[in-house]
């Protein structure tokens, strides 16, 4: 079956740091890669996203590479900012859709001024 | 645009009550979705409509849960009778068609506490 696997948090960054956080995952097929974002007391929304191998999702200076060889998606930024503090998944959907997304378990960031 | 409303925002109920929550997905979208997002946890699909008919709902228990999508447009997710284990963030989100690389529009969830 489908899983998603990211780093433990919480992640603790000063701002302007550098941020990565990792993602791999297993699925059968080739699977859409997601990263999805909760700001505190929002919901969930989607960050950026890539469909095949070798794309770069980006969006608000976050970026993310569909490394089909390591089966990864990690998400990196160059320069955090406070605002940036949120809960990171990073998510699949394979085959036809019919499954849904397949969610890993979260990645809790928090920027320092 | 209105994004995907939920409610009620927060449910407290002992074990064995039953509980409901209702999901109005954005105008005109297909698809919808329950999820369920216990702490410490990522989010877990519970069933998804197309319209108003079904196209997955294997990990549902079906002998506590029951969802319905009357006319493809608000829907309801049931529990009863609902069990300690059952504590989560219920989450509902729609998409336009449910494509595999489709964006999905979540609410704000639904913040479940079962005494």
């Amino acid at each position: 079956g489908n899983s998603v696997t990211q780093m433990e948090g919480p992640v603790t960054l000063s701002e302007e740091a550098f941020l990565t956080i990792n993602c791999t995952y297993t699925a059968t097929g080739y699977p859409s890669l997601f990263w999805y974002v909760q700001y505190p007391g929002e919901g969930l929304q989607l960050l950026l996203k890539a469909t095949k191998a070798d794309d770069k999702g980006s969006n608000k200076g976050f970026e993310a590479t569909y490394r089909k060889e390591t089966t990864s998606f990690h998400l990196e930024k160059g320069s955090v900012q406070v605002s940036d503090s949120a809960v990171y998944f990073c998510a699949l959907i394979s085959g036809g859709g019919a499954d849904g997304l397949t969610f890993g378990k979260g990645t809790h960031l928090i920027i320092q001024p | 645009e209105a994004g995907v409303a939920q409610s009620p925002r927060y449910k407290i109920i002992e074990k064995r009550q039953s509980v409901a929550f209702w999901c109005n997905p954005i105008s005109g979208h297909a698809t919808l979705y329950w999820y369920q997002q216990i702490l410490g946890q990522g989010p877990k699909l519970l069933i998804q409509f197309q319209n108003n008919g079904v196209v997955d709902d294997s990990q549902l228990p079906k002998d506590r849960f029951s969802a319905e999508r009357l006319k493809g447009v608000d829907s309801t997710l049931k529990i009863q009778p609902a069990k300690l284990e059952d504590s989560a963030v219920y989450l509902c989100a729609s998409s336009i068609r449910g494509g595999p690389s489709e964006k999905l529009f979540f609410g704000s969830g639904t913040q479940l506490s079962v005494l």
